[in-house]
């Protein structure tokens, strides 16, 4: 059972440009959270996104940065013209659906670096 | 969610247990003691969790006070593959996981 995977695990982008970072899910789970971690600082939570909605993006920059989890495929996190405060690592988690209101448990995947020149 | 207090950092010998603690005075009823662990830089691995009672997996046991103010994690046998930064969080019906600075376990030889 593949866990959450994300791609790339390393991404190079210049000021001003578009960064794409792609996360898939573990099987079966329908819930995805995005992190942010600053270097030398704990993860930050981004957003949360079920298939086709944003549930939660309140930890989200108001701009430049945007999430989507679409019917078919991985989620996207997209930051517009980047500047080098978005250099850090980019952690994706998964859990499966879940019913009561008690979250259940996140799965992370690797992350991806972004280093910003 | 309740905040958490962990000692910043923690030594342990190669081969002993390893007992991490974490206070959560905060806690509510409904919340839930979570355990990560971040090994340099990789994503975050998930450990144990618990609600009141004691719980053991593969990889640790989770002791929960009975007024559930304080949790202690423990690494049964530990080895060098297990230095890294362990994090405990709380968390209920809120799935912002908050990860304060937590604990750096280093397993020495």
């Amino acid at each position: 059972n593949a866990g959450v995977m994300q791609n790339p695990r390393h991404l190079v982008r210049r000021r001003g440009q578009e960064a794409r970072l792609r996360c898939s899910p573990m099987k079966g789970h329908s819930h995805v959270y995005w992190y942010r971690q600053l270097p030398e600082e704990g993860l930050k939570f981004m957003v949360y996104l079920q298939k086709e909605n944003i549930i939660d993006e309140s930890g989200m920059p108001k701009e430049r940065f945007s999430a989507e989890f679409p019917k078919e495929g991985p989620s996207i996190l997209r930051i517009q013209q980047v500047v080098r405060g978005d250099s850090a690592a980019y952690f994706c988690a998964s859990s499966p659906p879940y019913e009561g209101g008690i979250t259940d448990t996140q799965y992370f995947g690797p992350g991806t670096r972004l280093t910003v020149l | 969610d309740a905040k958490t207090t962990q000692p910043p950092s923690m030594d342990c010998a190669e081969g002993r247990a390893a007992n991490l603690p974490c206070n959560h005075s905060t806690i509510s009823g409904n919340e839930y003691v979570y355990w990560y662990r971040q090994i340099h830089s990789q994503g975050p691995q998930y450990i144990i969790h618990g609600l009141k009672n004691n719980e053991t997996n593969e990889m640790a046991s989770l002791i929960i006070t009975e007024d559930r103010k304080s949790s202690t994690l423990i690494l049964p046998h530990a080895t060098l593959r297990d230095t890294a930064v362990y994090y405990c969080i709380v968390a209920g019906s809120n799935y912002k996981l908050t990860f304060g600075k937590g604990t750096l376990l280093t397993v020495n030889p």
